[in-house]
């Protein structure tokens, strides 16, 4: 399967835990994309990536969030003390250029809920 | 605030009925892109209009760019069951990344 690869699935954490999403772009892509969706609504962008730099970050929280997208390895989300609120679907994009024509392939999300 | 605002938000309609929605801004884009998601999915993309005016048609799904390049629409014809999910418009903000509406999310009943 050469599509965006997420997981997990589905990821349960307690409040005040750590919780780490995770992001394989296609194969030859270099731009990632990370967005949120709440049930019944659509996608909030958070954060565009290049590898090994964040390009847009202004759609994710200051605090408790981060990314990354190392030279190697998959693309990270990282929510730190985890709050209630944060439970949502979490999506990845990639596409092979920047650009507004650009395609933007998804992965299946992973659906985060705090207990 | 939506950059991006959707109507309606919600749609059900029998199986081979048309149906009409709609993507406005107050802003002009580039390009504009439709996808469409199914539960438990990512979405995925079904067009991208970029030439203000421009009709692109799928089978049975017709897409308009607005001449202005502020809105658009997506028409479907004789709509099947397989057609319900939920439609995504997105448009490139200033930095040239896209910014997607709420969608609509349609329901086809057999």
């Amino acid at each position: 399967n050469a599509g965006v690869m997420q997981n997990p699935r589905h990821l349960v954490r307690r409040r005040g835990q750590e919780a780490r999403l995770r992001c394989s772009p296609m194969k030859g892509h270099s731009h990632v994309y990370w967005y949120r969706q709440l049930p019944e609504e659509g996608l909030k962008f958070m954060v565009y990536l290049q590898k090994e730099n964040i390009i847009d970050e202004s759609g994710m929280p200051k605090e408790r969030f981060s990314a990354e997208f190392p030279k190697e390895g998959p693309s990270i989300l990282r929510i730190q003390q985890v709050v209630r609120g944060d439970s949502a679907a979490y999506f990845c994009a990639s596409s092979q250029w920047r650009g507004a024509n650009q395609p933007q392939h998804f992965g299946d999300g992973t659906r985060l809920s705090i207990l | 605030t939506q950059l991006l605002e959707q109507s309606p938000q919600f749609l059900s309609i029998q199986e081979g009925e048309n149906l009409t929605v709609y993507c406005n801004s107050s802003s002009v884009f580039s390009s504009l892109q439709w996808y469409r998601q199914e539960p438990g999915e990512g979405p995925v993309l079904l067009v991208t209009v970029v030439t203000g005016g421009e009709v692109k048609k799928l089978k049975r799904l017709t897409f308009q760019f607005g001449d202005a390049r502020k809105d658009s629409s997506l028409h479907i014809t004789a709509a099947q069951p397989g057609d319900t999910g939920l439609y995504l418009c997105a448009g490139a903000d200033n930095n040239n990344d896209m910014r997607f509406g709420a969608g609509t999310r349609l329901t086809v009943k057999p």
